[in-house]
């Protein structure tokens, strides 16, 4: 089977940086997905990781070590606007993505 | 460029009644997906389809979950009966590419059709 774990909270003020971490058990691994869902909205793509390292975009960044079946969401300068569920999302050989279950982000001033 | 639309938006029913939800994908997105998510969880595969046609329905209750995808457009999820425990939100998402969203895992997601069973 597969397993996903990411921590269920995570709590930081405006300005700061905020890291989410993800472990995941899998074969036919492909690569790390990180989704962004504010409440009652649709999960929206953030990044994607095949490779072992670090992709930045703007104040996100996300992270990949295959060895060790660990990777990471980065957000730098963060804003109240960031205050949402985050996902980490396995993809791999012949099915859908599948999906963690999320963390709760909560931005505070 | 319109997104996923999805529809109803919410849907309030009493158990044993059932109950239909409509997806459009984004155009040209050849794959299709039904995920059910519950409160405070993530995203869970319900079928996947390439096309028209249903290449992984393992996750489908098919006791009294169907779906279909005719012309490889437009898809149905329907449940018949519905029971207390399908209260959810359903989410539809399409991606271009075989199966895998192109090259990078990338879903379009709609806003989600929320069914609270009575």
């Amino acid at each position: 089977g597969q397993s996903l774990e990411q921590p269920s909270e995570v709590t930081a003020v405006e300005g700061a940086i905020v890291q989410i971490n993800c472990t995941y058990q899998t074969s036919g691994f492909y690569g790390l997905s990180w989704y962004q869902q504010h409440d009652g909205g649709a999960p929206t793509f953030l990044s994607y990781n095949a490779l072992d390292g670090l992709e930045e975009t703007g104040r996100f960044s996300s992270f990949l070590s295959r060895s060790d079946s660990y990777g990471y969401l980065l957000l730098q300068e963060l804003q109240m606007k960031d205050s949402a569920s985050y996902f980490c999302a396995v993809r791999k050989a012949g099915t859908a993505l599948i999906f963690g279950k999320g963390t709760t982000l909560s931005v505070s001033s | 460029e319109a997104g996923v639309v999805q529809s109803p938006r919410y849907k309030i029913i009493e158990k044993k009644q059932p109950v239909a939800f409509w997806c459009n994908p984004i155009s040209g997105h050849n794959t299709l997906y039904w995920y059910l998510q519950n409160l405070g969880q993530g995203p869970e595969l319900l079928i996947r389809y390439e096309n028209e046609e249903a290449v992984d329905d393992s996750q489908l209750p098919k006791d009294r979950f169907s779906a279909e995808r005719l012309k490889g457009v437009d898809s149905t999820l329907k449940i018949q009966p519905a029971e207390l425990g399908d209260s959810a939100v359903y989410l539809c998402a399409s991606s271009f590419g075989t199966g895998q969203g192109a090259n990078t895992g990338e879903l379009f997601f709609g806003e989600g059709s929320r069914l609270t069973v009575l």
